[in-house]
């Protein structure tokens, strides 16, 4: 399978914990985003790579947030201090152009 | 930001077709989107169509879009039960990075 994928699927935590979630995209997709999904909810952007540069950030990703694609292939997201309300589903696309992006099938953070 | 909005519910019976709809407001969107979640999993592209198109159709699948009224809709033509899931709206505006704007989504429930 040559699609988005996400490591771990699941995560639980305790409060104040820090978590760390990685994604591969498609393999030659240079444009990778990060979501936030939460119950009920559409995805909510957090932020943007063109292959190693971080080009975008929502005020969604406070300073607890941050992001990296080092070589331009997998990015990571690790979350410092983890809150409560951090408890999400956490999707991470791919595209090769910005028109069309790839979902991968996320992975859902549990904060106790 | 930009808002998409979507009903919440929609309830049909197997075999008969199902429409989804949706309204945007950013009047410089330039793709709309619709997207497939199953429970549990990430999002699924469906299709998709460039704003300076009507409608498009892909299957059982037929997207119309209205400009004028910023109105986008998902007809699904012979619905089946595995078509049961989360429908998301999602628009992109260039020079935004792509970043898509997701509706809340409709959750479709197709009675045997």
């Amino acid at each position: 399978d040559t699609g988005v994928s996400q490591d771990p699927r699941h995560k639980i935590t305790k409060r104040g914990q820090n978590v760390t979630f990685r994604c591969d995209p498609i393999s030659e997709h240079n444009r990778l985003y990060w979501y936030r999904q939460t119950l009920g909810q559409g995805p909510e952007f957090l932020t943007y790579f063109q292959n190693e540069a971080q080009l975008e950030k929502s005020r969604l990703l406070s300073d607890r947030f941050s992001a990296e694609r080092p070589k331009g292939s997998f990015s990571t997201l690790e979350i410092q201090r983890t809150e409560q309300g951090d408890s999400a589903m956490y999707l991470c696309a791919s595209s090769p152009t910005g028109n069309t992006q790839y979902f991968g099938p996320g992975t859902r953070l549990t904060v106790l | 930001g930009e808002d998409v909005e979507q009903s919440l519910f929609l309830s049909v019976r197997e075999g008969d077709s199902s429409v989804i709809n949706c309204t945007y407001t950013d009047s410089s969107s330039t793709y709309l989107y619709w997207y497939k979640q199953e429970p549990g999993a990430g999002l699924q592209l469906l299709t998709y169509i460039f704003s300076n198109m009507d409608m498009k159709q892909d299957q059982r699948l037929t997207v119309l879009l209205n400009k004028k009224d910023k109105h986008l809709s998902l007809r699904i033509a012979d619905t089946q039960t595995g078509d049961s899931a989360i429908y998301f709206c999602a628009e992109s505006t260039r020079g935004t990075g792509n970043q898509f704007y997701f509706g809340t989504g409709t959750s479709l429930t197709v009675i045997p």
